[in-house]
């Protein structure tokens, strides 16, 4: 079965930077677009940003530009998410999410099961 | 960017009893070309990750109890429950997929009466 499983909690400095880790399995990651989705504490979903399954080229949100960047590691199975000059509003539990095969479409029908980045002077 | 408002924000109803959120998108998701809406639904329990309930509108994805239901086209969209059970306690959010960035719904809490 599908599985995404993610890096454990983080807790960063303002400043700071963060890499969240999400290991793949049940599929072939080299097949599907993978998506990264966060989530401020009781707050809604935001998009942050994809990773091509073939090349592993990557599109981000306009307002994540310059500061995150989406990596992959297929020989592993395992997608990598680092966000740089962390501030208080990126507190959020992060997550990693299945897209499609075929398709850029934007729509996640497996997710990992978050990583929680606190960012706390 | 396209926006998603949900109504009602939360919603209490009694074990058995329809539930239905709604979803309105600032602009059509209806793409002209293959007659599709690009609108999801989604379901969050608490501590856990999302779930896909609903794609294109108002195809159930594999597994989802068919209790769950998806209706609407181009900027207004319902998620319905038709007879509530107390493992749908949760939030709901409705997404749009029909242009770059992929925007959600603020959420609808369903709770029990």
């Amino acid at each position: 079965q599908v599985q995404l499983v993610q890096s454990g909690a983080e807790v960063k400095k303002p400043g700071a930077s963060v890499k969240v880790s999400c290991k793949a399995s049940g599929f072939t990651l080299a097949t599907f677009y993978m998506h990264w989705v966060r989530q401020p504490p009781g707050q809604g979903l935001e998009w942050m940003g994809i990773i091509d399954p073939s090349g592993g080229g990557t599109t981000y949100a306009q307002r994540l530009q310059g500061r995150v960047t989406m990596t992959r590691d297929t020989s592993t199975s395992t997608l990598y998410m680092e966000l740089s000059g962390l501030r208080s509003e990126d507190t959020a539990l992060y997550y990693c999410a299945r897209g499609q095969k075929d398709s850029k479409i934007t729509l996640f029908d497996n997710w990992g099961q978050g990583t929680l980045v606190t960012v706390s002077s | 960017d396209i926006v998603m408002t949900q109504s009602p924000d939360s919603l209490a109803v009694s074990l058995g009893e329809r539930a239905a959120i709604n979803c309105k998108s600032s602009q059509s998701v209806l793409y002209s070309s293959n007659n599709k809406n690009f609108l999801a639904w989604y379901q969050q329990k608490p501590r856990q990750p999302p779930k896909l309930l609903i794609y294109w509108a108002s195809t159930r994805e594999s597994g989802v109890p068919d209790r769950f239901s998806g209706s609407g086209s181009g900027t207004d969209f319902t998620l319905t429950i038709s007879s509530l059970q107390a493992e749908d306690v949760a939030v709901y959010y409705c997404q749009h997929y029909y242009s770059a960035p992929p925007t959600f719904g603020q959420g609808t809490r369903v709770e029990i009466k």
